[in-house]
């Protein structure tokens, strides 16, 4: 039982360059989130979905899109990176009981 | 707006002793509150969930408790380990909403 798993794990950006960060679940979860965690600030919700084909802005979404083609898949993508952007990005799927699971994290430096 | 706060942000603590973390919300009107655990440089491990019709919940050595009227919750770990060294934060989710506010966490080392 793999539970959330992102790719990559690890990542270094150029300014400009675009990415794309992949999560997969396989709990069969409706909604899933993608956060990033900066020190002293937390973890900041950037865009999230209440399943397949739905997408959501969170409270921080600019510089960033996000697709739910799958029900089992959430991407986050970057077209344009900067340097604001460093950061660890978390993904995590909600069970139905209300349980978040967490992804173990994609470090990101933008250069 | 929903605001979660935890105090203190950092705790050292000697092994073997029980302590309290604390979690505090600005709106009371709440879905479910959750514990996680983070090590460094990994992923948030859920510790307790507590729906807003509950009191408290319990798994072993951890006890969390929820009083809404107050915007609290409080996190006790009893017979700390040295294991138990972590950040814990606190997440809440308000009703008619998908979307979890984290706290910015406290940082506990227990010493052996």
């Amino acid at each position: 039982n793999a539970g959330v798993t992102q790719t990559p794990k690890f990542r270094v950006l150029k300014t400009g360059q675009s990415m794309t960060l992949l999560c997969a679940q396989d709990m069969n979860h409706e909604y899933m989130y993608w956060y990033r965690q900066d020190p002293g600030m937390g973890l900041r919700l950037i865009h999230y979905s209440v399943g397949e084909g739905t997408t959501a802005k969170g409270e921080v979404p600019d510089g960033y899109n996000v697709s739910r083609l799958k029900k089992q898949n959430f991407l986050l993508g970057l077209e344009s990176a900067a340097p604001s952007q460093t950061s660890v990005y978390f993904c995590a799927s909600i069970g139905y009981v209300g349980e978040a699971f967490f992804g173990q994290g994609t470090r990101l430096t933008v250069v | 707006k929903q605001e979660v706060t935890q105090i203190p942000a950092a705790l050292s603590v000697p092994e073997g002793e029980n302590l309290v973390l604390n979690c505090s919300f600005t709106d009371s009107a709440i879905y479910n509150l959750q514990w996680f655990r983070q090590d460094p440089g990994k992923g948030l491990t859920s510790l307790l969930l507590i729906q807003s019709s509950q009191r408290e919940q319990t798994s072993g050595r951890l006890n969390a408790s929820l009083d809404k009227s107050s915007g609290r919750s409080t996190l006790y770990i009893a017979a700390s380990q040295p294991g138990d060294s972590a950040t814990y934060l606190c997440a809440v989710r308000q009703p008619g909403t998908y979307k979890y506010i984290f706290g910015t966490g406290t940082r506990l080392k227990v010493l052996a």
